[in-house]
This record gives C-alpha cells, sequence and structure tokens, in this order.
C-alpha cells in the first residue's frame, strides 16, 4: 500500500468548508484512495472513496488530482459533529476474493470551531 | 438494524488473568477484524478472519487469540501473555473480495489493568 501524508491537527470554523488534504506521491495506477473518521471514543466511519474521478456522496466530496498524488476530502458545510479524526488510506482493492484489513495511521485531527 | 455489536464497552484486567471481548455482527459479512488503539495512535491489526474456522495474525497477534466458530462472532482473548494490555480494542466487519475495503465498525471496549 502507497505511504500517505496528513496534517496532524486542522481547525475549521463551523458553517464553513473544511478541506482536508492527503498527499500519496507513490500511489500505483490501480490504488484507491479510502477516507474514514474517527469520532472520539468511537470507531472509525467509512466516508467515500475513488480511483481517479471526483466523487461525491452524502457526506462530503472527494477531489483527486490529475496525476493522483494528491487528493482533499471535502466536507461542505461543517458542523460540530464533525470534530474527528480523519484517515486517508490508500491501497488496491482485493479482486482475489480475500480481505485483509486495511492499515490505519495517525490521521488529521479536525477541529470544527464554534 | 444491521450493525456490529462490542461488549462490554469497559473491562478491567487482573495481573495473570485472560479476558474475553465479544464481538458480533448481523451484517451478514465474511470477513471479521480486531484492532488495537493506543492514546493518540492509529489502529494496529491484532487478527482477521475471511471465512468461519479459519483466521490470520495481523501484526501484533503476540499475547492475543482469537476464534470463529460461527459467522456472526469473532471473540477475542487477551491472554497473561500481554504484558501491555491497556488499549482501546476495535472489532470490525466487512464483505471480502471487491468491497472488502468498506469495514463496519464497533463501537470499542476499553480495556484497562487492575
Amino acid at each position: 500500500d502507497a505511504k500517505t501524508t496528513q496534517p496532524t491537527s486542522m481547525d475549521c470554523a463551523e458553517g464553513r468548508a473544511a478541506n482536508l488534504p492527503c498527499n500519496h506521491s507513490t500511489i500505483s495506477g490501480n490504488e484507491y484512495v479510502y477516507w474514514y473518521r474517527q469520532i472520539h471514543s468511537q470507531g472509525p466511519q467509512y466516508i467515500i472513496h475513488g480511483l481517479k474521478n471526483n466523487e461525491t456522496n452524502e457526506m462530503a466530496s472527494l477531489i483527486i488530482t490529475e496525476d493522483r498524488k494528491s487528493s482533499t476530502l471535502i466536507l461542505p458545510h461543517a458542523t460540530l459533529r464533525d470534530t474527528a479524526v480523519y484517515y486517508c488510506i490508500v491501497r488496491v482493492p482485493d479482486s482475489g476474493g480475500g480481505a485483509d484489513g486495511l492499515t490505519f495511521g495517525k490521521g488529521t485531527h479536525l477541529i470544527i470551531q464554534p | 438494524d444491521g450493525g456490529i455489536t462490542q461488549s462490554p464497552k469497559y473491562l478491567f484486567r487482573k495481573e495473570g488473568q485472560n479476558v474475553t471481548l465479544s464481538c458480533e455482527q448481523n451484517l451478514n459479512h465474511d470477513a471479521m477484524y480486531w484492532y488495537r488503539q493506543d492514546p493518540g495512535q492509529g489502529l494496529r491489526l491484532i487478527y482477521y478472519s475471511q471465512i468461519v474456522n479459519d483466521f490470520q495474525k495481523g501484526d501484533i497477534a503476540e499475547g492475543y487469540s482469537v476464534s470463529r466458530e460461527k459467522k456472526e462472532s469473532f471473540p477475542l482473548t487477551v491472554t497473561s501473555a500481554q504484558k501491555n494490555p491497556t488499549a482501546f480494542y476495535l472489532c470490525a466487519s466487512s464483505h471480502v473480495g471487491i468491497r472488502s475495503e468498506k469495514l463496519f465498525f464497533g463501537s470499542g471496549t476499553q480495556l484497562s489493568v487492575l
């Protein structure tokens, strides 16, 4: 799995867009970008994933640069409940019928300020 | 509602004692996982199972044991050989294959040593 680099922490004002960067300069052509978040004392929650096109769902948008060496997770209108640790993970989906878990680094601690 | 349930939420272990953490899922997932999280750190994989009656060691399996006798259940035993068991333990499940990167997590068990 490609190595990812994320800022340790970020602040964002409530109601504004939160933009969380992730650097994955060694990503290979068949590796996807996955985002999870973990609210304090809870289990991580899947947010979104993508290969090369921008993706959007009810939780967030994922913007992947054309060279795929970095990506940004966007929470369009951050609320206090979005305060959490956000994890960026890069790996090849298991097409062989297996499942061996994901590697979670330290992520970015996003703090939404009132 | 479908989901993954961990119990208990808090657990205390005495020196030399084995303790077992429960994890049950009703999502019909083939794969299940146990992670350990220390304060301010990412998640580390202890054990995972892709199918009933089979499981594999993760990155930090020493001092832990698991069983997978039923599809729905994947209990974790923290043995007396684990010298530093105080941590937050997370159980997760997923489909296998191409959807295996979307993990569903329980709410965790905080284990402390008396």
